[in-house]
């Protein structure tokens, strides 16, 4: 069974410079989050989506933030402006049902400079 | 927010060890609680879960202890191996309509060969 995929791995851009990243679900899942991960924190919960709708998203900075899931299975997160602060690696995850393990991708590291 | 917290940051065995790590979390409502594995570059892996309705589970070298009362959990691995050798976090679900999960900071663990 193929895993979350995630793209770019790696991304550095200029502070006010603008990014986006894209995940790519395992097959079949409804439930799909992004989490931000900083440097030796443990993952924090940006956005869940029950398919193409939105479960939560209290905490994500939605002046320079945003995330769609149009077709209910691909998502792009994007940041506009970037922020020193936003340095982090930014995971995506899916799971079957909106209980159960959550499965991780491998992550895209970003650095703002 | 939910507040998930590890009572140490890092810990170091040595190799055929029993290591045990600990969480505590303050929601007692949350009913669900996973334990993931994170090894440097990777996105958190899934190990074990276990359901507010049980106090122990076990999996192959591993078993998790859940205290209500206290509101502790525990991950005990067996016979630690080079290969354990990552950042531990808990996870807790908040039992809210989305089930969003809430990780704490995490636990280094370094085997020592």
């Amino acid at each position: 069974e193929a895993g979350v995929a995630q793209s770019p791995r790696y991304k550095i851009i200029e502070k006010r410079q603008s990014v986006a990243f894209w995940c790519n679900p395992i097959s079949g899942h409804a439930t799909l989050y992004w989490y931000q991960q900083i440097l030796g924190q443990g993952p924090k919960l940006l956005i869940q989506f029950q398919n193409n709708g939105v479960v939560d998203d209290s905490q994500l900075p939605k002046d320079r933030f945003s995330a769609e899931r149009l077709k209910g299975v691909d998502s792009t997160l994007k940041i506009q402006p970037a922020k020193l602060e936003d340095s982090a690696v930014y995971l995506c995850a899916s799971s079957l049902a909106t209980q159960g393990e959550a499965f991780f991708g491998q992550g895209t590291r970003l650095t703002v400079v | 927010g939910e507040s998930v917290g590890l009572h140490l940051p890092t810990l170091s065995v040595q190799e055929g060890d029993n290591s045990i790590i600990n969480c505590a979390y303050s929601n007692s409502a949350s009913d669900y609680f996973i334990w993931y594995k994170q090894e440097s570059g990777k996105g958190p892996q899934f190990i074990i879960d276990i359901r507010s309705n049980m106090d122990k589970r076990q999996g192959q070298r591993v078993t998790v202890l859940l205290n209500k009362t206290v509101k502790h959990l525990s991950l005990q691995i067996a016979a630690t191996q080079p290969g354990d050798s990552a950042v531990y976090f808990c996870a807790e679900d908040n039992n809210g309509p989305g089930n969003q999960f809430y990780f704490g900071t995490g636990t280094s663990l370094t085997v020592i060969p």
